[in-house]
């Protein structure tokens, strides 16, 4: 079945540093992908997403691109802010129409700690 | 986007009992979901919700336990019978409003703790 795999976290950062949280995955149909956020005590926001190969999803200064030569989906952000502490979830789609059509897999969530 | 409301936010409950969880959504949406997320885990659906008709149920969950009602398509409710501790998390409802390359927009979770 599809699975997705983020990097090991907890991720501490100072501010203005340069962020990667890896993420790749394995699916056997045409997958959308997508980053989302989660903060403290709160449900999970669309940060980002693509649909098809060599796409670029962006939002806030977060960006990530589709890799399907990899199967890659690297979400990337040039200066973090104190603000962008959250734990951050990469998914995918199914957009093939079998059975599994429109379900979300996710990743195992990985933890952003960013200190002033 | 789909903005979608989620009550109870957060309840305590005692072992034995059951909790109704009820999700809004603010126009009609193609398809709704409930996702399990057990403290400091990432999301494991429990089931998707169709309108009209029994939810179709991920493996490891049962209707028994779960069981689910959406009568028209802004509307959802998830119930948590016979609570025990290890039932202890964040209930989250999702909705989509088109095919599979559409993203899912989350509530803001049920946070539940049994004693």
């Amino acid at each position: 079945g599809d699975s997705v795999t983020q990097m090991e976290g907890p991720v501490t950062l100072s501010e203005e540093a340069f962020l990667t949280i890896n993420c790749t995955y394995t699916a056997t149909g045409y997958p959308s992908l997508f980053w989302y956020v989660q903060y403290p005590g709160e449900g999970l926001q669309l940060l980002l997403k693509a649909t098809k190969a060599d796409d670029k999803g962006s939002n806030k200064g977060f960006e990530a691109t589709y890799r399907k030569e990899t199967t890659s989906f690297h979400l990337e952000k040039g200066s973090v802010q104190v603000s962008d502490s959250a734990v951050y979830f990469c998914a995918l789609s199914d957009s093939s129409g079998g059975t599994s059509y429109g379900k979300l897999t996710f990743g195992q969530g990985t933890i952003l700690t960013v200190h002033p | 986007s789909a903005v979608i409301s989620q009550k109870p936010s957060r309840d305590i409950c005692q072992r034995g009992t059951s909790l109704t969880i009820q999700c809004q959504v603010d126009s009609q949406v193609t398809m709704m979901f409930w996702y399990r997320q057990q403290p400091g885990q990432s999301l494991t659906l429990i089931a998707t919700a169709n309108q009209g008709s029994e939810a179709t149920y991920e493996s490891g969950f049962v209707i028994d336990k779960f069981p689910i009602s959406r009568p028209n398509l802004t509307f959802s409710t998830l119930t948590v019978s016979n609570m025990s501790p290890e039932d202890s998390s964040i209930y989250l409802c999702s909705a989509t409003q088109g095919t599979g390359n559409q993203p899912q927009h989350f509530g803001d979770g049920t946070r539940l703790s049994i004693l």
